[in-house]
């Protein structure tokens, strides 16, 4: 059972342009959580999906932001017009179901360069 | 506002001791903790975690308390091992988990050998 991927590992972008994110869950779980983390900080909630819902986007910037998990594919994390900013590593969780005391599992993460 | 603090950024330890990482919060409504460590370039990596109608749970090395009262939380490792040097996050949650994580900043545990 692999577990939650994440592409690309590195992705560098100019100012301007639009960053996309990648998660694919582990095999089972359809709840997708997307955390970032600035250098020198923890990680940061920024939006929790399931199947073709969002469930809570209350940590995801107002703009430039969106977040989408299709019935089909992975979950996308997407950028628009990327400032230095949001250089960032952004990391997808996943988890199986709506049981108490479910742990979510991280894949490793995609480092946003933005020149 | 900070609602999961830990104190501590770094901690080192000989090799062999007990390790004990340590975590605050602030908001009541929280009733799922977890640690997580976390590899330089890698995602945090699930360790532990304790609902809060426990005091303690326990999975080899790792013990996890909690003291409702105080809102404080307590990681223990023992014996630490030089392959316990990483950063671990402590983390919570409402709704037994099924919503999202909040995290501490992050402790820098050094295991000495």
């Amino acid at each position: 059972n692999a577990g939650v991927m994440q592409n690309p590992r590195h992705l560098v972008r100019r100012r301007g342009q639009e960053a996309r994110l990648r998660c694919s869950p582990m095999k089972g779980h359809s709840h997708v959580y997307w955390y970032r983390q600035l250098p020198e900080e923890g990680l940061k909630f920024m939006v929790y999906l399931q199947k073709e819902n969002i469930i809570d986007e209350s940590g995801m910037p107002k703009e430039r932001f969106s977040a989408e998990f299709p019935k089909e594919g992975p979950s996308i994390l997407r950028i628009q017009q990327v400032v230095r900013g949001d250089s960032a590593a952004y990391f997808c969780a996943s988890s199986p179901r709506m049981d108490p005391g479910n742990e979510q599992f991280f894949g490793p993460g995609t480092r946003l360069t933005v020149l | 506002d900070q609602q999961v603090k830990q104190n501590s950024p770094s901690l080192s330890v000989q090799e062999g001791r007990i390790s004990i990482l340590n975590c605050d919060y602030t908001n009541s409504m929280f009733d799922y903790f977890l640690w997580y460590k976390k590899y330089p370039a890698e995602g945090p990596t699930f360790l532990i975690s304790i609902s809060s109608i426990k005091d303690k749970n326990e999975d080899g090395r790792f013990t996890v308390f909690l003291n409702k009262s105080a809102k404080h939380l307590s990681l223990h490792i023992v014996p630490s091992q030089p392959g316990d040097s990483a950063v671990y996050f402590c983390a919570a949650s409402a709704n037994f988990g099924n919503e999202k994580l909040t995290f501490g900043t992050g402790t820098r545990l050094t295991i000495i050998p």
